[in-house]
């Protein structure tokens, strides 16, 4: 059971290069979520979707783009990279409420970007 | 909105010490709480959780106990070891299950 997978690991990118990174997950869950981790802060939510054809803004949602187009899969689009993206990407995902509440969100390795 | 507040770190421990890491937290409604674990190089995982007031969440020795009097669910553990180093993510649920996240309190175990 893979759980969350993210690709790619790592990326460097120059700036107005853009980029889709992958996230893909096997457990059947409706919930998924795209996160960014900068220096010694918490994780801020850029994206969310809850189910196959929905998604939503986070906090900071500027400068990225979603799709849904499955259950398993949840890319992240940065058109016109910039420097401030420069970031660790985790993608999360968590099962129906129906399946037992308040459940754990589960999370990918993370993709290490920087944006030179 | 909702809000999560972590003690700063680092935390710096010999090992076999006791461990206090504190969390505050503010939200509307009766929210989950999370505490998650990030080791160097990896994604976060779920380290325990609790879902009502008064409830425990442990796992490997770390416990928290749900306090809605205080808004608080600090991290505990008796006696720490060198792989318990890590960065630790107090975390709590919001509507379509979102979480708020504190800012991560890095733990340091020395021998």
């Amino acid at each position: 059971n893979a759980g969350v997978t993210q690709t790619p690991k790592f990326r460097i990118l120059k700036i107005g290069q853009s980029m889709t990174l992958q996230c893909t997950q096997d457990m059947n869950h409706n919930y998924m979520y795209w996160y960014r981790q900068d220096p010694g802060m918490g994780l801020k939510l850029i994206y969310y979707s809850v189910g196959a054809g929905i998604t939503d803004k986070g906090e900071v949602p500027n400068g990225y783009n979603v799709s849904r187009s499955t259950t398993e899969d949840f890319p992240l689009r940065l058109e016109l990279a910039a420097p401030s993206q420069t970031s660790v990407y985790f993608c999360a995902s968590r099962g129906n409420f129906i399946q037992g509440g308040n459940q754990p969100q589960h999370f990918g390795d993370g993709t290490r970007l920087s944006i030179l | 909105g909702n809000s999560v507040t972590q003690m700063e770190g680092p935390v710096t421990l010999s090992e076999e010490a006791f461990l206090t890491i504190n969390c505050t937290y503010t939200a509307t409604g009766y929210p989950s709480l999370f505490w998650y674990v990030q080791y160097p190089g990896e994604g976060l995982q779920l380290l325990l959780k609790a879902t009502k007031a008064d409830d425990k969440g442990s796992n490997k020795g770390f416990e928290a106990t749900y306090r809605k009097e205080t808004t608080s669910f600090h991290l505990e553990k008796g006696s720490v070891q060198v792989s318990d180093s890590a960065v630790y993510f107090c975390a709590l649920t919001g509507t379509a299950s979102k979480l708020t996240f504190g800012t991560g309190t890095r733990l340091q175990v020395t021998l």
